[in-house]
C-alpha cells in the first residue's frame, strides 16, 4: 500500500530559528514529490521535485529530493510568525493521471 | 487570471438533507478533485475526474457523488447528510502534464 508519512507531527519554534520538516514516502511507480502550505484556507503549492539531489528553493525555504532513500526535507531559514501553517508533502505516482497521495502535515507554530 | 472558486463557503444543514457544493475552475484542467479535511487525518479524497463524463471514486467516497457535464464543474452531492460529514472540503483541479494541484478555498460544512 501506498504511504506518505511527514515527522514530525507539530513543531513549535521561535522567530529566527531554522527548521526542518520531513517527508519518507513508499510509493510505486513514483513520478514527483509536492509541497504545499496550508494557512487557515487553502493549501498553495511550494516545490514539486522530481529529480534527486537538486535543490529547489525559494527566499528562506528549500526543498531537496533523495530517491534512493524515499525521502524530502523541507527547510525553512530565520523562521517568521507568517510561516506558521501546515505543511504538506505528497506525492504524485506515474501511473495514475494526477492523483496526489498526502501525507497527515506538520503543523509548524512560530512564535515571536 | 485562472481560479478554482468554490460555494457556499460556509453551509449548516441537518441529517438526512442532500447537499451540493460547487466547484468551478477556470484553468481549462482536466483533472478535478474532490477532497475532506479534518483534524487528524489530513486530506483524504473522496472523488476524482479526468475530463468530461469521466469520474472515480477515491478513498472515502460512501456517501458521496459526483457528476461532469463540462470542463469547468465538478458539483459534490452529499445524498443523505450525516453528522460524520461534517468537514472542510477543497476541490482541487490540474493539469495532467504537470502535476501540481491547485486548490480551491474550501466550504466548511456542518451537519447537525
Amino acid at each position: 500500500e501506498d504511504k506518505v508519512v511527514q515527522s514530525p507531527l507539530s513543531l513549535v519554534v521561535h522567530e529566527g530559528d531554522t527548521v526542518t520538516l520531513n517527508c519518507s514516502y513508499e510509493v510505486t511507480n513514483f513520478r514527483s514529490l509536492l509541497w504545499y502550505k496550508q494557512e487557515k484556507k487553502a493549501p498553495t503549492f511550494l516545490f514539486m521535485l522530481t529529480s534527486s539531489g537538486i535543490e529547489k528553493k525559494s527566499g528562506r525555504l528549500s526543498s531537496i529530493l533523495d530517491k534512493k532513500e524515499l525521502f524530502s526535507i523541507l527547510n525553512i531559514t530565520a523562521t517568521q510568525t507568517g510561516d506558521s501553517a501546515i505543511y504538506l508533502c505528497a506525492v504524485l505516482k506515474t501511473s495514475n493521471t494526477g492523483k496526489l497521495i498526502f501525507g497527515q502535515g506538520t503543523t509548524l507554530q512560530v512564535k515571536p | 487570471d485562472a481560479e478554482i472558486t468554490q460555494s457556499p463557503r460556509h453551509k449548516i444543514t441537518e441529517t438526512g438533507r442532500q447537499v451540493t457544493l460547487a466547484c468551478h475552475q477556470t484553468w481549462n484542467h482536466n483533472n478535478m478533485f474532490w477532497y475532506r479535511q479534518d483534524l487528524g487525518h489530513g486530506l483524504r479524497l473522496i472523488h476524482y475526474s479526468y475530463g468530461v463524463q469521466d469520474t472515480n471514486k477515491g478513498e472515502v467516497s460512501d456517501g458521496y457523488s459526483v457528476s461532469r457535464s463540462n470542463t469547468e464543474d465538478l458539483p459534490l452531492t452529499l445524498e443523505s447528510a450525516a453528522s460524520s460529514q461534517t468537514s472542510v472540503y477543497f476541490c482541487a483541479s490540474s493539469d495532467p502534464t504537470l502535476g501540481e494541484q491547485y486548490f480551491g478555498p474550501g466550504t466548511r460544512l456542518t451537519v447537525t
